[in-house]
């Protein structure tokens, strides 16, 4: 499968626990996005990368969510000290160039609940 | 910040209706994308416009752009049980320095057989 990949599908996690999520772009795209999503909603902005550049981050992201992606290849989402409210479905996108010109390829996404 | 507002929220139509979705972005763009999201899936790309006026057909579905560039609406015609989803449009506006798509919070379209 060529697509975007996400990891793992599901997670559950006790409130104040750390938790870590995995992205695998398409292999060509240099430019990588997370967004999270809530039920009823649309996709929210949280960061992007450039390479392994994170050139920008959305006010949503607290001091507690912190991403990476070394080497510009996988990307790795974590959150500290999980709080009820960060529970959501935690999308990755790709996208090969400017989103001026191309689309974005979203993963499954990683659906996070925090008890 | 940027907004994108879609209306309506919810609609069901019966099987073989029109059903339409629109969108309104609080600033111009610089184009509009939109997706499909099936119940339980993830946002599938269906189509981008980024000129002003701009209409674009994909089968019974039916795109357009306006002529200022801040609002988007996608058409479709006669229903199939196979389009039941949620469709997002998202705005793209790279001004100071912002490379994000910004989505509506989508319209969620139920046929019923």
């Amino acid at each position: 499968d060529t697509g975007v990949s996400q990891d793992p599908r599901h997670k559950i996690t006790k409130r104040g626990q750390n938790v870590t999520f995995r992205c695998d772009p398409i292999s060509e795209h240099n430019r990588l996005y997370w967004y999270r999503q809530t039920l009823g909603q649309g996709p929210e902005f949280l960061t992007y990368f450039q390479n392994e550049a994170q050139l920008e981050k959305s006010r949503l992201l607290s001091d507690r969510f912190s991403a990476e992606r070394p080497k510009g290849s996988f990307s790795t989402l974590e959150i500290q000290r999980t709080e009820q409210g960060d529970s959501a479905m935690y999308l990755c996108a790709s996208s090969l160039g400017d989103l001026g010109n191309t689309e974005a390829f979203f993963g499954q996404g990683t659906r996070l609940t925090v008890v | 910040g940027q907004q994108v507002m879609q209306i309506p929220q919810y609609q069901h139509v019966q099987e073989g209706e029109d059903f339409t979705t629109y969108c309104n972005s609080s600033t111009t763009l610089s184009n509009i994308q939109w997706y499909k999201q099936r119940p339980g899936g993830h946002p599938v790309f269906l189509i981008q416009l980024v000129k002003s006026g701009e209409v674009k057909k994909q089968k019974r579905l039916t795109f357009q752009f306006g002529e200022a560039k801040k609002n988007s609406s996608l058409h479709i015609t006669a229903t199939q049980t196979t389009d039941v989803g949620t469709y997002f449009c998202a705005g793209y506006s790279p001004g100071a320095g912002s490379y994000q798509l910004t989505f509506g919070k989508g319209t969620k379209l139920s046929v019923i057989p």
